[in-house]
């Protein structure tokens, strides 16, 4: 089955610094790719998302790239802000025709962003 | 606020023990996933339903069950309850048709086993 590694598990930058996070996938099948933040006692949000059949997609402040070959992808935050400090998740799935696959989560990124 | 919502935010019982956790979807979401967030183990999917029928399983113990209502709400039960059974229980929920799977997460459950 899918497996996602997450890398690095904690990270800590200076306001307005960059943050990227990467994650590698096993299922060369994986077609979505959604990323998740999650403060302190809440649930995950979506922050953004990517398909397969896209090599990157920006909002604002935040993208992610995805290479197929190489079964990887990257979320990057430009001019971090105290309040991007949270944990970020990756993850995968597959999606089959008529039937919508599970996600599979990596184990999480806990970034802080140094005032 | 996503719009699922789930009941109660806190739950502490003892060994041995049933609880039963709830969640309501978005309004018009069909899907209803179930995920476990301990600290080892991060998110694991338990289970989903889809209009009422189970669609999928992952990591769910046998002591565990679900079940998704005419109403598209869902619960979690669990039984036989063990001291690492504490963890928080999320529900998500999907869009009807939805050509990917875009989940939108509940607040959780924090269940505590003493």
């Amino acid at each position: 089955g899918e497996n996602v590694e997450q890398h690095p598990s904690t990270l800590s930058v200076q306001e307005g610094d960059s943050a990227v996070i990467k994650c590698t996938y096993s299922d060369s099948a994986s077609n979505y790719f959604p990323w998740y933040k999650q403060e302190l006692g809440k649930g995950p949000q979506l922050i953004i998302d990517i398909r397969s059949n896209v090599g990157e997609k920006k909002d604002q402040r935040i993208a992610v790239t995805l290479n197929k070959t190489a079964k990887h992808f990257s979320l990057h935050i430009t001019e971090t802000q105290p309040e991007d400090s949270a944990v970020y998740f990756c993850a995968a799935s597959v999606y089959y025709g008529g039937s919508q696959g599970n996600l599979i989560f990596g184990k999480g990124t806990k970034l802080s962003v140094k005032p | 606020d996503s719009g699922v919502t789930q009941t109660p935010k806190h739950l502490i019982t003892a060994t041995g023990q049933r609880v039963t956790l709830r969640c309501s979807p978005r309004s018009g979401d069909l899907s209803v996933y179930w995920y476990q967030q301990s600290l080892d183990q991060g998110l694991q999917f338990l289970i989903q339903y889809y209009n009422g029928e189970e669609r999928a399983k992952g990591n769910i113990l046998e002591r565990f069950s679900a079940q998704q209502f005419p109403d598209l709400h869902s619960e979690l039960n669990l039984s036989s309850l063990e001291l690492g059974d504490s963890a928080l229980y999320f529900c998500a929920s999907s869009p009807a048709g939805a050509a990917y799977n875009e989940q939108f997460f509940g607040p959780g459950t924090r269940l505590t086993v003493l």
